[in-house]
């Protein structure tokens, strides 16, 4: 399996304008997460999806960031209009349902930098 | 805040000592896991302790977990220079399939 993945790996952005991430989970994981990651907060939790359905958005920043999951193999977590303060790296990662260790699979990332 | 947390915060070793590092959490909890980061990439699963385990192994790692003090403890026998990376840890939030990620232990390994 090619594992979760994640595009673009970076991002160089002006604020103001729209950002798209993507993700790929692992085929067959029931389970998909957003977290973003900064030296200050740490990992944050933004979203997670059960069978493509949000379950847990409260960690959604503002408005400005949405998230999407139109069927089991793709999400998208978008930001518009972007601010510098949006500045981090964005992983997805998965899981299946039930299963012996919970592990989540994470992707590489996505680095975020806003001017 | 959501996160708990870990300690301490960095930690530098010498190849061969032994390495521990320290999470506390805050909610009840199914399981805790540890993850593993090396530097710009992705979090990596190390092993799952269920609540109502005290300890668990898996090969140079050991994990221990009191759920009475909220607390949980990695320990990383004879480390390697490969073991540098950052140390998480990750509560499933009162059960649900909300994981929670601890703050971090930035291990480095001098060889």
């Amino acid at each position: 399996d090619a594992g979760v993945i994640q595009s673009p790996r970076h991002e160089v952005t002006e604020m103001g304008q729209e950002v798209t991430l993507r993700c790929k989970p692992i085929s067959g994981h029931d389970y998909l997460f957003w977290y973003r990651q900064t030296m200050m907060r740490g990992l944050e939790l933004l979203i997670y999806f059960n069978n493509n359905v949000p379950i847990d958005d409260s960690g959604m920043p503002e408005d400005r960031f949405s998230a999407k999951m139109p069927n089991a193999s793709f999400s998208t977590l978008k930001i518009q209009p972007s601010e510098p303060r949006d500045s981090a790296v964005y992983f997805c990662a998965s899981r299946r349902a039930g299963g012996n260790t919970g592990e989540l699979f994470f992707g590489e990332g996505s680095r975020l930098t806003v001017l | 805040s959501q996160q708990g947390e870990e300690d301490p915060q960095a930690l530098s070793i010498q190849e061969g000592e032994n390495a521990t590092m320290n999470c506390s959490y805050k909610t009840s909890i199914n399981n805790l896991q540890w993850y593993r980061q090396n530097s710009g990439r992705g979090l990596v699963h190390l092993i799952l302790i269920r609540s109502n385990e005290r300890e668990k192994h898996s090969g140079r790692l050991r994990v221990t977990l009191d759920t009475s003090k909220k607390s949980s403890s990695l320990l990383i026998t004879a480390s390697r220079a490969a073991d540098t990376a950052s140390y998480f840890c990750a509560t499933d939030d009162s059960g649900t399939y909300k994981y929670i990620f601890g703050t971090g232990t930035r291990l480095k390994v001098l060889a």
